[in-house]
């Protein structure tokens, strides 16, 4: 049964300590993606990675880092230079040879709150 | 800059009818468009999508509608039902992004029994 999954499903911290938001997939996609939803917002890309050891940033990376050692793996650290860490955050991979080149499946997302 | 503009921030349809949801790009690169479609706290399902190269594509109630010149698209489910209460998000590539999806800010799709 192949997906997408992000644990934990809701996750809790304290301002200044950094966070790492797991992502794991298992459609031997090459690409994959970490976006963020703010309330009665559109997803905003943070990183992408289309292939293993290889990422990039998106449109608002400032305050994130992420790694890419293998190819399932895609984990997503919300450091405390992030003034606003506080959303739901959601990763996506793609299939770049596949027929629907640009079709992004997501995972359930991660809902993380810092008190 | 917003690229992809949902205008819409909500919508509510009666079971049956038809929904009509409207979405609204800049960047003339674009060519392909998606729609998905979102539960509270779960990640987006991809619904539909279509390449600049056509401008209408089907997959059984739904039919996404594409109007280059306009700059334009729109999403028809019909009939509506009610299990289709959601937020639907429109999203935009462009060939040379990497796969880059930009993202309209949503519509909320209600439909009432």
């Amino acid at each position: 049964d192949g997906g997408i999954t992000q644990s934990p499903k809701y996750l809790f911290r304290k301002e200044g300590q950094n966070v790492t938001l797991s992502c794991e997939q298992n459609l031997n996609h090459d690409a994959m993606y970490w976006y963020r939803q703010d309330p009665g917002q559109g997803l905003r890309l943070i990183y992408y990675s289309q292939i293993v050891n290889d990422f990039q940033k998106g449109d608002i990376a400032e305050g994130y880092s992420v790694s890419r050692e293998k190819k399932e793996s895609f984990p997503l650290t919300v450091t405390s230079a992030q003034k606003n860490p506080t959303a739901f955050y959601l990763c996506a991979s793609r299939d770049p040879g596949g027929s629907s080149t640009d079709t992004q499946y997501f995972g359930p997302g991660t809902r993380l709150t810092v008190l | 800059d917003q690229q992809v503009k949902q205008n819409s921030p909500s919508l509510s349809v009666q079971e049956g009818r038809i929904s009509i949801l409207n979405c609204d790009y800049t960047n003339s690169m674009f060519d392909y468009f998606l729609w998905y479609k979102k539960y509270p706290a779960e990640g987006p399902t991809f619904l539909i999508s279509i390449s600049s190269i056509k401008d209408k594509n089907e997959d059984g109630r739904f039919t996404v509608f594409l109007n280059k010149s306009a700059k334009h698209l729109s999403l028809h489910i019909v009939p509506s039902q009610p299990g289709d209460s959601a937020v639907y998000f429109c999203a935009a590539s462009a060939g040379t992004s990497y796969g880059k999806l930009t993202f309209g800010q949503g519509t909320i799709l209600t439909v009432h029994p």
